[in-house]
């Protein structure tokens, strides 16, 4: 089955600084990826969707300055936290897409980030 | 928008025994699709079953199957001859039909534990 990456899985890091997370479709070619936020005990929120060349879709609340997202190829998203702060501590996951429509999601393992 | 509704944040089941875990939606869309999830201590999501709703035949995997009521929009699903293995969070989630439009709609999830 169609595999995706996500790296890095943990990363913990100082309040003010930057962290990037990076998803990549191993098998397929993903025009589309989606973000996810999960906090503890809690469901899937979506953040974004990411579209290869052109700029995101971010959800309703979801600050677009804080959480860079970029798709520049249609292998490779990266979602970029910035001026981290201990709020910002949640677990991330990816997801794409082989077809628009009908062909069904697959997901990274997820990134822990926590911010000291 | 669309909503996706667990009213039962966890069930408990015997091994072997049969469980069912509801899972209620709310669209004014008539082409969508409906998956269960299930994410285990690893939190690596991994699809358990899929419905399209245009199909009136309920999906079956294995032990696992749905009572798929679009009229109730209704999604439940059925795990026979629980095991161990099948302890976890289960997530339901709504996909729109729409060309293009990828991302899910996940409900707040349900917590299975399994009795040994």
């Amino acid at each position: 089955g169609a595999v995706v990456s996500q790296h890095p899985s943990r990363v913990i890091c100082k309040s003010g600084t930057s962290v990037k997370i990076e998803c990549r479709s191993l098998d397929f070619q993903a025009t589309t990826m989606f973000w996810y936020r999960q906090f503890p005990k809690q469901s899937l929120m979506l953040m974004a969707t990411s579209n290869e060349g052109s700029k995101a879709t971010y959800e309703q609340g979801v600050e677009k300055d804080k959480f860079l997202i970029n798709h520049a190829s249609l292998t490779l998203s990266t979602l970029t936290v910035t001026s981290a702060h201990p709020e910002d501590s949640s677990f991330y996951i990816c997801s794409a897409g082989r077809y628009a429509n009908r062909e069904k999601l697959f997901f990274g393992s997820g990134t822990q980030l926590s911010v000291l | 928008a669309q909503t996706v509704t667990q009213s039962q944040p966890e069930m408990s089941v015997q091994e072997a025994e049969t469980v069912t875990l509801s899972c209620t939606y709310d669209t004014s869309e008539s082409d969508y699709y409906l998956f269960w999830y299930k994410q285990p201590p690893s939190r690596q999501m991994i699809l358990v079953i899929r419905q399209e709703a245009y199909k009136q035949q309920n999906a079956t995997e294995n032990r696992f199957s749905v009572n798929f009521q679009k009229a109730a929009k209704s999604f439940s699903l059925k795990i026979s001859d629980s095991q161990l293995g099948d302890a976890a969070m289960y997530f339901c989630a709504y996909r729109s039909g729409i060309q293009g439009a990828q991302k899910l709609v996940f409900g707040q999830g349900t917590r299975l534990t399994i009795n040994p």
